[in-house]
């Protein structure tokens, strides 16, 4: 079975340029998240999607950064205008919420962005 | 708010050898999944075991094994025969059981990263 999947696996930007990511949860898994990986902050939570509504957008760092779901099969985040502080690794990761099994999150490989 | 945390930003360990790294956890909560995910070099989360709150049993997976202290909010990850390709950073993380949709998100540890020397 396909796992999660995101595009692009790396990007590189200039400062001020938008950055769409993209991600494909897997089939039939409900919830989405975005997560984003810094050395100094960790793994933080960005927003998470259930039944493609979002859910709790209140790790979204501020008005740059915006998330959709337009369906069960496909989420974006953008970043625009884009700084160099968001040079991050970004996951995008699904679950089915399906009973007991259903609450392992499975992840993508990952987004590295750098904004230079 | 649930935390957790790993007090071991670094471990080494011996190939053929057993390690233990530690996570504790904070939570008022009763119903809750516990996991550990290893992330390679290559960045990628890899889901290595998990574990049910209301479980007593400890869950293993081949040479991945945890002890699951409930009582005491600690959630260690033991690996056995230690190989070269066990080497990585590994995040405990925590995930509430509770809300009728069975979401929510996970919650991570700092993460330990894992030498394994030949």
């Amino acid at each position: 079975d396909a796992g999660v999947i995101q595009s692009p696996r790396h990007e590189v930007t200039e400062m001020g340029q938008e950055v769409t990511l993209r991600c494909k949860p897997i089939s039939g898994h409900n919830s989405l998240f975005w997560y984003r990986q810094t050395m100094m902050r960790g793994l933080e939570l960005l927003i998470y999607f259930n039944n493609n509504v979002p859910i709790d957008d209140s790790g979204m760092p501020e008005d740059r950064f915006s998330a959709k779901m337009p369906n069960a099969s496909f989420s974006t985040l953008k970043i625009q205008p884009s700084e160099p502080r968001d040079s991050a690794v970004y996951f995008c990761a699904s679950s089915s919420g399906q009973g007991r099994r259903g609450n392992t999150i499975y992840f993508g490989e990952g987004s590295w962005l750098t904004v230079v | 708010a649930q935390t957790v945390t790993q007090s071991q930003p670094e471990m080494s360990v011996q190939e053929a050898e057993t390690v233990t790294l530690s996570c504790t956890y904070d939570t008022s909560e009763s119903d809750y999944y516990l996991f550990w995910y290893k992330q390679p070099p290559s960045r990628q989360m890899i889901l290595v075991i998990r574990q049910e709150a209301y479980k007593q049993q400890n869950a293993t997976e081949n040479r991945f094994s945890v002890n699951f202290q409930k009582a005491a909010k600690s959630f260690s990850l033991k690996i056995s025969d230690s190989q070269l390709g066990d080497a990585a950073m590994y995040f405990c993380a925590y995930r509430s059981a509770q809300g009728s949709s069975n979401t929510g998100k996970l919650i991570f540890g700092q993460g330990t990263t894992l030498q394994v020397k030949p």
